[in-house]
């Protein structure tokens, strides 16, 4: 069974730090991985998408890379701002299915 | 966005009670999924559809069933609610491609007392 594991849980920085938050999966048997935001009381909202034959994608401040080999995710943040704020959380596809980790809480101070 | 509807948003119902929760999309995608989001848990794949009456299983199915009779209509039902259901449900749909991004609906929070 696919296990998605996100650390940390929560990371609290102050404005303007690049960061990057980690995500490791246990069956590297993958289509796809996807980065997804969820703002408190909200859905989730899709970021990037990294399919099985890529390394990397991008999109404005956001970089996520996938090593399947070894079974890891990144997604690094630049600059990060107060609105950066939120839960983020991977998963990975295969099978039909997606398996989510539990996501790390981001808190970007003022 | 992607057209995704849930209804109800917010119910509170009685522990023995059936309780339907409706998925509505209107991007015609052929996959559908319910989920729960639980503290501690992350989302769990309750159940699955990947086209008109064809449904399955997810990690967490025990006490759920679904049913699909329409492209843009998933319904999740909770047989006899209990109060380990009490969670936060969310309709996801996908396109045919392996490659196609998961869009989320906005969720329903149930509590079952």
């Amino acid at each position: 069974k696919q296990e998605v594991t996100q650390i940390p849980a929560a990371l609290s920085v102050p404005e303007g730090e690049n960061l990057v938050l980690n995500c490791s999966f246990t069956d590297s048997a993958i289509y796809n991985l996807q980065w997804f935001r969820q703002d408190p009381g909200k859905g989730l909202t899709s970021l990037l998408l990294i399919q099985s034959s890529q390394r990397e994608q991008t999109s404005g401040r956001l970089n996520a890379s996938l090593d399947k080999s070894s079974g890891r995710s990144t997604l690094y943040i630049a600059a990060s701002q107060p609105g950066d704020s939120a839960t983020y959380l991977c998963a990975v596809f295969n099978f039909n299915k997606f398996y989510f980790g539990s996501g790390t809480k981001l808190n970007v101070k003022p | 966005d992607a057209g995704i509807t849930q209804s109800p948003r917010h119910k509170v119902t009685e522990t023995g009670t059936p309780v339907t929760l409706r998925c509505h999309q209107t991007e015609n995608h052929r996959y559908m999924y319910w989920y729960r989001q639980d503290p501690g848990h992350g989302l769990r794949l309750i159940h699955y559809s990947y086209g008109v009456k064809d449904t399955d299983k997810g990690e967490v199915s025990d006490g759920y069933s679904v049913s699909r009779s329409k492209t843009e209509d998933f319904l999740l039902t909770l047989e006899s609610a209990t109060s380990s259901q009490t969670s936060v449900y969310f309709c996801a749909i996908q396109g045919l491609a392996d490659t196609d991004t998961q869009y989320f609906g906005p969720g329903t929070r149930l509590t079952v007392l």
